[in-house]
């Protein structure tokens, strides 16, 4: 059981690059969410989804897409990355609120650095 | 949107003593309150939550309180050890969808 895991582990893009982050959970969660953490400003949610064929924006989605073809996977895309996406990304998971627990496990984090 | 607030930044004290965090946030739509501890270099790990229907909840070591009317809860540290020197992260959410986050608290547990 790898619980949530994240590829890859870091990354460096130049601006205009695109990229494809990955988020994997074999716990079965309905939830997913990414998040990006900024020194000094926490964790910010950037989209979220309550389930697989669901997409919703969080507090920062300018700049991403995201996808969930599949309940196990989660992906988040840059199009056309800048400096201001320089950032730790943290995937995460959760049964969410059909599920009855609110839990959420976060995934190890991708460091990505836009040059 | 919801707008989380977090005191202090930084937090020094010493082996033994207590600690407390505190927060507020400002939708009264918020009914799920999480606290996560987060290692330097690591990922955030949950540690204690409370819901909109409850006063308080207690595990072990660490306790959180929630004032539902003035909108604020506080995570309680009892006992520190240098272990739980770590970042400390609240958060509110209003049905499990969106997660908003404190910009955290450094606690620092000196021996």
């Amino acid at each position: 059981n790898a619980g949530v895991t994240q590829t890859p582990k870091f990354r460096v893009l130049k601006t205009g690059q695109s990229m494809t982050l990955l988020c994997a959970q074999d716990m079965n969660h309905e939830y997913m969410y990414w998040y990006r953490q900024d020194p000094g400003m926490g964790l910010r949610l950037i989209h979220y989804s309550v389930g697989e064929g669901t997409t919703a924006k969080g507090e920062v989605p300018d700049g991403y897409n995201v996808s969930r073809l599949k309940k196990q996977n989660f992906l988040l895309g840059l199009e056309s990355a800048a400096p201001s996406q320089t950032s730790v990304y943290f995937c995460a998971s959760s049964y969410g609120l059909a599920g009855g627990s609110e839990t959420q496990y976060f995934g190890p984090g991708t460091r990505l650095l836009v040059l | 949107g919801e707008n989380v607030e977090q005191h202090p930044s930084t937090l020094s004290v010493q082996e033994g003593d207590s600690a407390v965090i505190k927060c507020t946030y400002s939708d009264s739509a918020s009914n799920y309150f999480p606290w996560y501890k987060q290692e330097l270099g690591k990922r955030p790990q949950l540690i204690i939550d409370i819901r909109s229907n409850v006063g308080e909840k207690k595990d072990q070591r660490i306790a959180v309180t929630l004032n539902k009317t003035a909108k604020h809860f506080s995570l309680h540290i009892t006992e520190t050890q240098p272990e739980d020197s770590a970042v400390y992260f609240c958060a509110a959410s209003s049905n499990f969808n969106k997660f908003y986050f404190g910009s955290g608290t450094k606690l620092n547990v000196k021996p």
